[in-house]
């Protein structure tokens, strides 16, 4: 286990629709990061976030957009969905933002299907 | 653009045998870190081990080691002694850590190698 949750474990909706994504990182972590593993892009670094402020943005496509709360946990929403977002989305958290060890641990993913 | 590649799509290897998986990478920064994760059939992501690149040691975890060469820009996996518990996916991922500057600490990760351990 490695402290980093997300919720739900898998997602079925249509095309068109809108899902939220949600991530608790590790006690203490302040740096949130999304991931997408999908059959043709592989896994491809989405977005950063760190204590509340955007840091790095990857190939987020403009539908989907992400924030972190004061709480430190992270939403990432995807809206009008199409078939080639059903992927394993992954958040991953790290304790600080520059040098350290800087190891990223991941949560266990959600499985987003679209239909 | 940094860039990792992983030429090895799957991969078999005996019980109780070794196994090196091959990564290259490209960047023309000095100051980096090295990772490779692990994927087993749950689909969590498990940090395997990690190279510093400012280390000329190469890093060792138990039955796990890499074999780092800065120059070449190749950081390959040894798995000593396998077992059917690793029969995963394995990916090699490429960090610059974030400096104040612009500089982001994202993991770039290669496509992957299936490992396949047989009995």
């Amino acid at each position: 286990d490695s402290g980093v949750t997300q919720t739900p474990k898998h997602l079925i909706t249509a095309t068109g629709q809108r899902v939220t994504l949600r991530c608790s990182p590790r006690s203490g972590d302040l740096s949130v990061y999304w991931y997408q593993q999908s059959l043709d892009q592989g896994l491809q670094f989405l977005i950063q976030y760190y204590n509340g402020e955007e840091r790095a943005k990857g190939n987020i496509l403009e539908r989907f957009s992400a924030q972190q709360f004061p709480d430190l946990h992270s939403e990432l929403n995807l809206s009008s969905l199409e078939l080639g977002d059903s992927a394993l989305y992954f958040c991953a958290s790290s304790a600080s933002l520059a040098g350290g060890r800087n190891e990223q641990f991941f949560g266990p993913g959600t499985r987003l299907t679209v239909l | 653009a940094q860039t990792v590649t992983q030429s090895q799509p799957e991969m078999s290897v005996q019980e109780a045998e070794t196994v090196t998986l091959s990564c290259t990478y490209d960047t023309s920064e000095n100051n980096y870190y090295l990772f490779w994760y692990k994927q087993p059939p749950s689909r969590q992501m498990i940090l395997v081990i990690r190279q510093e690149a400012y280390k000329q040691q190469n890093a060792t975890e138990n039955r796990f080691s890499v074999n780092f060469q800065k120059a070449a820009k190749s950081f390959s996996l040894k798995i000593s002694d396998s077992q059917l518990g690793d029969t995963a996916m394995y990916f090699c991922a490429f960090m610059n850590p974030l400096n104040y500057g612009g500089a982001t600490n994202k993991l770039i990760f290669g496509t992957g190698t299936l490992l396949a351990v047989q009995p």
